[in-house]
């Protein structure tokens, strides 16, 4: 059964760069035609998707962030990660790293909460 | 940029029928997909590709998507079923994806 597990800080000063891992277990995460993508969810508010990355290597970004986020894969780990830089108090979130068939997430790990704070 | 929307709450009578609808500009030229999401946990994907329900998922859920609307219908709806619901949005062409702002179920 695929699982995924975020990990990173969970205290990010601002203007510093926040960068989260997800590991993927019970799969390869270059096999088949997926896209492992990272969502994130401020408290009390709704899902934000943040980004993804195909395995050819492919990335697709949300508009808002693309300045400031990049996503990437490490097969050798079957991990993938997110950095998303200048953080503000704004990107306080729970971060989600999911897989996608066709743009539907249907596994997710279950989150990580990153506070921006000095 | 591409948004899609949804009402803020719904609410429906257990054994009613819930409907959740969500609105974008040619909705029905992308797939959509919906999500359930209880307090403090992570989102369960209930309809893919604007109809399809994964494994496990009950047959009370289904989905349709045409024009500028896809909805999420709940039939018989359960005291379990009281949720936020999102919608997400795909273009298969560029790859983005959109979620809608959320609506809560309310089953009273």
């Amino acid at each position: 059964q695929l699982q995924l597990q975020e990990s990173g800080p969970g205290l990010v000063k601002p203007s510093e760069t926040l960068s989260l891992t997800c590991t993927v277990s019970g799969g390869s995460i270059s096999s088949s035609s997926y896209y492992w993508g990272w969502i994130r969810q401020p408290p009390g508010k709704g899902l934000e998707w943040i980004g993804s990355i195909y395995k050819n290597g492919n990335t697709y970004y949300n508009l808002s962030l693309k300045s400031r986020v990049t996503i990437s894969v490490d097969t050798s780990k079957n991990q993938f990660s997110l950095k998303l830089s200048s953080v503000t108090a704004a990107d306080t979130a729970v971060y989600h790293c999911a897989r996608a068939y066709y743009g539907d997430y249907g596994v997710w790990g279950q989150g990580t909460l990153v506070t921006v704070s000095s | 940029s591409y948004e899609v929307t949804q009402p803020p709450s719904v609410s429906v009578s257990p054994g009613q029928t819930a409907r959740i609808t969500c609105s974008g500009d040619k909705l029905g030229d992308k797939y959509a997909c919906w999500y359930q999401q209880k307090p403090g946990q992570s989102p369960v994907l209930v309809i893919y590709q604007d109809t399809k329900r994964p494994s496990g998922i009950p047959e009370r859920f289904s989905g349709s998507n045409s024009g500028n609307t896809a909805t999420l219908t709940i039939s018989g709806t359960q005291a379990m079923d009281e949720a936020d619901y999102y919608c997400q949005a795909w273009d298969s062409g560029t790859a983005y994806v959109v979620f809608g702002g959320g609506t809560k179920l309310t089953v009273l």
